[in-house]
């Protein structure tokens, strides 16, 4: 079945960091890539996605590039801000006609002044 | 901006005993759904529901947890009897369509805790 797969543990880093999260999946056919952010006590919001291979999502200085050939979706930011500061899913959905989505387990990503 | 609303925000409960979460999603969105987030893992999809009908509901524990969406508008996401591994994070989410890339909006969830 469609899987995702985030790096372990938390990450922690000062402020004005480069901040790179990564992010496989494993899915049939072309799927939709997205990544959520959940700030604390608050619910997930779409922070970008990207539909089809070689697309590049980008929102609030997060970039990421859906590559098919590593089946990767990266998240990166170069300057990151204690605002920042969340936990990170990546997700993909896949085109059954259900747009269920799977996430992967998440990443607290800490930013310290 | 439109919120999907959930309630209660917390809920305390002791085993055995029955509760139920209240969503009501963003006006004119089709596609329901209630995922269960762990703490420290991501979100399962417990059902979907488009308009009043079940579209998904393969990972539901049938035998304690129960969704409806009488109207095709809000909906209540019920839990008889409540065990200690329920305890978790309970989310809302809608979309306007049901198609792969109809991008879905969250609730803030309800939190269990079953004692």
């Amino acid at each position: 079945g469609n899987s995702v797969t985030q790096m372990e543990g938390p990450v922690t880093l000062s402020e004005e960091a480069f901040l790179t999260i990564n992010c496989t999946y494993t899915a049939t056919g072309y799927p939709s890539l997205f990544w959520y952010v959940q700030y604390p006590g608050e619910g997930l919001q779409l922070l970008l996605k990207a539909t089809k291979a070689d697309d590049k999502g980008s929102n609030k200085g997060f970039e990421a590039t859906y590559r098919k050939e590593t089946t990767s979706f990266h998240l990166e930011k170069g300057s990151v801000q204690v605002s920042d500061s969340a936990v990170y899913f990546c997700a993909l959905s896949d085109q059954d006609g259900n747009n269920r989505l799977a996430f992967g387990k998440g990443n607290q990503v800490v930013v310290i002044p | 901006e439109a919120e999907v609303a959930q309630s209660p925000r917390y809920k305390i409960t002791e085993k055995s005993q029955a509760v139920a979460f209240w969503c009501d999603p963003i006006s004119g969105h089709a596609t329901l759904y209630w995922y269960r987030q762990i703490l420290g893992q991501g979100p399962e999809l417990l059902v979907q529901f488009q308009d009043e009908s079940v579209v998904d509901d393969s990972q539901l524990p049938k035998d304690r947890f129960s969704a409806e969406r009488l109207k095709g508008v809000d909906s209540t996401l019920k839990i008889q009897p409540a065990e200690l591994g329920d305890s978790a994070m309970y989310l809302c989410a809608s979309s306007l369509f049901r198609t792969y890339n109809s991008p879905l909006h969250f609730g803030n969830g309800t939190r269990l805790t079953v004692t």
